[in-house]
């Protein structure tokens, strides 16, 4: 299975200022034949299920507010928050859907500072 | 206005099997997309279960294969989990979702399911 790991585990960012979290993953979901990495970002808030940020590591899914970012290649990838709103106060996960099993990182925490 | 729901027993006993269906509304389960099951225990993060095309071709994690079965009503626009001998560890919110071949966009609410004689 892929292992997925998220740094750090919580983090407390001001309002309007920048959340940036890191996902590894324990070997590359770079697909060689269509240079895509399989990797999504998911926000997910109390009660709620979780909704799709982002996918092909950067493709911001439809509706989604552009402060939120995703970059990275191979096994790095991060989740950036450009100006922290209140509104973004979540557990985040990644996800390789490279191959199967399909494989979450063990999330992080948002809050404010 | 596309939707997915999960239905199904809250509380399961223990060795028992649990069922849940995935009814979707506003969109052909017969379209190009992967259906799927996620759980979370309560707390804790998100674990995948499996997956189905509209065809029936399913793909499980085996490390619930030899327990699970995912099945796919086209003429009900429904598809469904079964998870046999049920023990404690079980007890999550099960969610569906549609997957159109990068991960999920659209999820259920979810339905907990309790395993507890």
């Amino acid at each position: 299975d892929i292992v997925m790991t998220q740094s750090p585990d919580s983090l407390a960012v001001a309002l309007g200022e920048r959340a940036t979290i890191n996902c590894k993953s324990s070997q590359s979901v770079l697909y060689g034949s269509n240079n895509k990495n399989y990797l999504a970002w998911y926000q997910q808030k109390p009660g709620q299920p979780p909704k799709l940020l982002t996918y092909w590591a950067s493709t911001r899914e439809s509706g989604v507010p552009d402060r939120f970012s995703g970059s990275g290649s191979g096994a790095d990838f991060t989740l950036t928050i450009s100006s922290l709103q209140a509104e973004d106060v979540a557990v985040y996960y990644c996800q390789q859907y490279y191959t199967t099993p399909w494989t979450f990182g063990q999330g992080t925490k948002v809050e404010i500072k | 206005q596309v939707q997915l729901q999960a239905s199904g027993p809250g509380l399961v006993k223990p060795s028992e099997t649990l069922s849940l269906t995935c009814s979707v509304s506003g969109y052909s389960i017969s379209s190009e997309n992967y259906w799927g099951w996620i759980r979370q225990p309560p707390g804790k993060g998100l674990e995948w279960i499996g997956n189905i095309y509209h065809s029936g071709t399913v793909y499980y994690n085996p490390s619930l294969k030899s327990r699970v079965t995912i099945s796919v009503d086209t003429s009900k626009n429904q598809f469904s989990l079964k998870l046999s001998s049920v023990t404690a560890t079980d007890t999550a919110v099960y969610f569906c979702a549609r997957d159109p071949g990068y991960s999920y966009d659209l999820w259920g609410q979810g339905t907990l399911v309790t395993v507890s004689s």
